[in-house]
């Protein structure tokens, strides 16, 4: 069975951290990873897509990483701010294109405190 | 540019009515998804649809869900009749093919349904 285990389920820190949340999936056969935002009430919004031949992606101050064959992935946050507290989403995609399935763990919960 | 637009926001009924749930996309996605959100279960794909044809419903739960896309800019779930495990946040996404694939989906604010 394909599953998504995100350490730790939740998380506070202070402003200026850096930080690292992690993601393991069981199967590593991924055709890519995603790294999905969510605040409350709202919608997911994609924040890095990794391809399955890919080891990161960077944007601003967002790293994400991969290692397929051990199934793993890092999101690494750097100087957090406030604005960052949000439900942070490893989402692996088996199967390719459009039509692949996309697979959800329960998320980490981050709180950056100011 | 407008994201996708999901109404109502908010939707509480008694159980045995009748609920509709609707969805526009992005101008332009030709793949539309449903989602269901819980606690116990996160993020689940319901259905997905690709130029207006729906092509995987395995994630639709029971008959009593049905979806439709009568044009390529909106969307409706339907749920007839309506319990009270049914009770979620339904997300609407949408997705653009093109020759390198790997488009990310563009997901709503979401439906937060309470049936009572």
């Amino acid at each position: 069975k394909q599953e998504v285990t995100q350490i730790p389920a939740a998380l506070s820190v202070p402003e200026g951290e850096n930080l690292v949340l992690n993601c393991s999936f069981t199967d590593s056969a991924i055709y890519n990873l995603q790294w999905f935002r969510q605040d409350p009430g709202k919608g997911l919004t994609s924040l890095l897509l990794i391809q399955s031949s890919q080891r990161e992606q960077t944007s601003g101050r967002l790293n994400a990483s991969l290692d397929k064959s051990s199934g793993r992935s890092t999101l690494y946050i750097a100087a957090s701010q406030p604005g960052d507290s949000a439900t942070y989403l490893c989402v692996p995609q088996y199967g390719s294109g459009n039509t692949g399935k996309l697979i959800f763990g329960q998320g980490t919960t981050l709180q950056v405190k100011p | 540019d407008a994201g996708v637009i999901q109404s109502p926001r908010h939707e509480v009924t008694e159980m045995g009515q009748e609920v509709t749930l609707r969805c526009k996309p992005i101008s332009g996605h030709d793949y539309l998804f449903w989602y269901r959100q819980t606690m116990m279960r996160g993020l689940e794909l319901l259905i997905y649809f690709n130029n207006n044809v729906p092509i995987d419903d395995s994630g639709m739960p029971e008959d009593r869900f049905s979806a439709k896309m009568p044009n390529a800019s909106f969307s409706t779930l339907k749920i007839q009749p309506s319990e009270p495990r049914d009770s979620a946040v339904y997300f609407c996404a949408s997705s653009l093919r093109t020759e390198y694939s790997n488009q990310p989906q563009h997901f709503g604010d979401g439906t937060r349904l309470s049936i009572l």
